[in-house]
């Protein structure tokens, strides 16, 4: 079946460092993989979607890879900031079809 | 401002009732989504709606029934029969019904069992 992992182990790091999160999915071939921020009872908020044929977007600070030989996709935030901590999602969905497949989501925590 | 209005925030469903959860959105979006997260698990689709008077299962839609009777309502009704309905439930919309466009979420609405 369709998977998507997520590291759930919280990553902790110190403010101005680079956060990378990692996202591996298996037994699918997504055409758009998507980034959402979640913070504590609230709902996601889209950050950036990209496509199959794109290697890398960025948008401010943060950049996104997506590899689709290895099937994973690397989430970057520069010069992180305490106000950056939160879970962020990744998010898998193709062609012709409605449905998007959500991760459990990484939990960041950025130090002052 | 416009967006995706989730009421209420919390809710309290006591043995063999049903309870209701509204969604509104003031996006003019077409399509509508509910999800239902759980901890350590990523959103679950329960049903979706592509257009007004149409909607379709998701993958974990027993026990649950949506009606989409205007474009801007989505209501998720949780019923008797979902028998672990304790859960943070997301309505979400895009602007069609394809799988490259975002969604917007609401803030959610958290279920608990009395």
């Amino acid at each position: 079946s369709q998977k998507i992992e997520q590291n759930s182990e919280a990553l902790n790091i110190q403010e101005g460092k680079t956060a990378t999160l990692t996202c591996n999915y298996t037994n699918y071939s997504p055409a758009y993989l998507q980034w959402y921020r979640q913070d504590p009872g609230r709902g996601p908020v889209f950050l950036l979607l990209i496509r199959e044929n794109e290697k890398e977007k960025r948008k401010e600070r943060l950049k996104v890879t997506f590899d689709t030989t290895l099937k994973q996709s690397l989430f970057h935030i520069t010069a992180s900031q305490p106000a950056d901590s939160a879970t962020y999602l990744c998010a898998l969905s193709n062609t012709g079809g409605f449905k998007t497949i959500f991760g459990a989501g990484t939990r960041l925590f950025v130090k002052a | 401002d416009g967006g995706i209005t989730q009421s209420p925030k919390y809710l309290f469903r006591k043995e063999g009732q049903n309870v209701t959860l509204s969604c509104e959105q003031n996006l003019n979006h077409d399509a509508m989504y509910w999800y239902r997260q759980d901890p350590g698990q990523g959103l679950r689709l329960i049903y979706y709606s592509q257009i007004v008077n149409d909607f379709q299962k998701g993958d974990i839609a027993e026990g649950y029934s949506v009606s989409r009777e205007k474009k801007e309502s989505f209501p998720l009704t949780v019923t008797s029969a979902q028998k672990n309905p304790t859960a943070f439930y997301l309505c979400a919309s895009s602007l069609e019904g394809n799988s490259n466009q975002p969604q917007h979420f609401g803030d959610g609405t958290r279920l608990s069992i009395l």
